[in-house]
């Protein structure tokens, strides 16, 4: 069965800091591999995701995020953290087209805090 | 395009009462998935629907029952509601089977029930 487990469930930046984010996954099948980020009082928006081809994949606000299968890990980063970055990040994996159920297996969350 | 719409926004119940939650999905999309996430946690799956049948649950008692209609858009509801149920409930829509796969899911802001 996948699962994802992100380490850390709070870490603190200073802005024009590099923000890295945990994340680790178990799956049984290749994965495909997800970031959101979740603003106070909202949903979740996705951030960027890996299904296949290059590792290194980008996403919006200026994050990116590399699949490395040898160490079953897909960790979040942004060179540069804005104020407008504090929210809380979740890391998902996908049952990939396991039966007709598409189904999203979360992490915990990490909630970042970007400091003046 | 329009997004994955939910109501209500927030809603307050008392122990033992019925609950229902509604969700327009993403134009587009046929599968419609229901997750529950408590204060401090990753959302946790409930269950899927695809034409208008349910084809993937999560571990949640029969007391959380769901429906999806023929515009694709869907109702959750739970009965005898218990104090753990209070949470922000996530609606999300995907593209199902015949359409494109990519795992992703678009998610609604959520409905915050809080149960007293």
């Amino acid at each position: 069965a996948q699962s994802v487990t992100q380490l850390g469930s709070h870490v603190s930046v200073s802005e024009g800091a590099l923000v890295l984010l945990r994340c680790n996954y178990s799956s049984s099948v290749p994965p495909y591999l997800f970031w959101y980020v979740q603003y106070p009082n909202q949903g979740l928006q996705l951030l960027l995701k890996y299904t296949t081809g290059a590792t290194l994949v980008k996403g919006i606000n200026g994050f990116e995020a590399e699949f490395k299968k040898s160490e079953t890990s897909f960790h979040l980063t942004k060179p540069s953290a804005h104020m407008s970055d504090a929210a809380e990040y979740f890391c998902a994996v996908s049952d990939k087209g396991g039966g007709a159920t598409n189904k999203l297996i979360f992490g915990t969350g990490t909630l970042l805090a970007v400091q003046p | 395009e329009t997004g994955v719409t939910q109501s209500p926004t927030h809603l307050i119940k008392t122990r033992g009462q019925q609950v229902t939650l509604r969700c327009s999905s993403q134009s587009g999309h046929n599968t419609v998935s229901w997750y529950q996430q408590a204060l401090g946690q990753g959302p946790q799956f409930i269950f899927q629907y695809y034409r208008e049948e349910e084809n993937g649950r999560g571990n949640f008692p029969p007391r959380f029952s769901g429906l999806q209609f023929p515009n694709y858009s869907s109702e959750l509801n739970v009965n005898a509601l218990e104090l753990d149920d209070s949470a922000l409930y996530l609606c999300a829509s995907s593209p199902g089977a015949g359409q494109v796969y990519t795992g992703e899911l678009f998610f609604g802001e959520g409905s915050r029930l809080t149960v007293l």
